[in-house]
């Protein structure tokens, strides 16, 4: 198993351009989850979805989109760029059930920087 | 969820126990402790959970006070490849599995 994979992992936009940010999990997860992480700061929650065309809002939504059509892929999308979200980003997944199913995977984050 | 509270900062000298301590003063029954750690911007893993009983897996133990309002992270004998931010969590398993993350613990092990 991959795991759980992002791409891309660097990327330079200027203010006001829009790209999507992929994640793709191959462990057959149900719920995935984006997270943006600040310098110095813990992680804080975008998006998340429970199953396939069910989405809803973290901590700090404003300024993305997100979709889930298949189980395995879950996009982040930012419509207009500002300088306020550069930041590192983090997809997980996890199954939900009994404690042994509980532990989320991250991937290995894309680090965006909006000048 | 409950807040959890960490030290900013901590140093271990490799080979010996590195015990990470965390307050979670306001914890509700039902809510149980994570660890996950953050090994230099990599996305973060897995450590261990509990509920109240003490817990040990490979990679560490997890000690929760009898009235579960802290608890320790103990890495038995600390190794470089454990230099991290280590992350205390607490909350109800279910529901959508959301994870607060606060600025945990930097644990720096020195040679």
């Amino acid at each position: 198993n991959a795991g759980v994979t992002q791409t891309p992992k660097f990327r330079i936009l200027k203010i006001g351009q829009s790209m999507t940010l992929q994640c793709t999990q191959d462990m057959n997860h149900n719920y995935m989850y984006w997270y943006r992480q600040d310098p110095g700061m813990g992680l804080k929650l975008i998006y998340y979805s429970v199953g396939a065309g069910i989405t809803d809002k973290g901590e700090v939504p404003n300024g993305y989109n997100v979709s889930r059509s298949t189980t395995e892929d879950f996009p982040l999308r930012l419509e207009l760029a500002a300088p306020s979200q550069t930041s590192v980003y983090f997809c997980a997944s996890t199954n939900p059930g009994g404690r042994e199913l509980d532990e989320q995977y991250f991937g290995p984050g894309t680090r965006l920087t909006v000048t | 969820d409950a807040k959890t509270t960490q030290p900013p900062s901590m140093d271990c000298a490799e080979g010996r126990a590195a015990n990470l301590p965390c307050n979670h003063s306001t914890i509700s029954g039902n809510e149980y402790v994570y660890w996950y750690r953050q090994i230099h911007s990599q996305g973060p893993q897995y450590i261990i959970h509990g509920l109240k009983n003490n817990e040990t897996n490979e990679m560490a133990s997890l000690i929760i006070t009898e009235d579960r309002k802290s608890s320790t992270l103990i890495l038995p004998h600390a190794t470089l490849r454990d230099t991290a931010v280590y992350y205390c969590i607490v909350r109800v398993i279910g529901g959508a599995q959301k994870l607060v993350f606060g600025q945990g613990t930097r644990l720096t092990i020195n040679p």
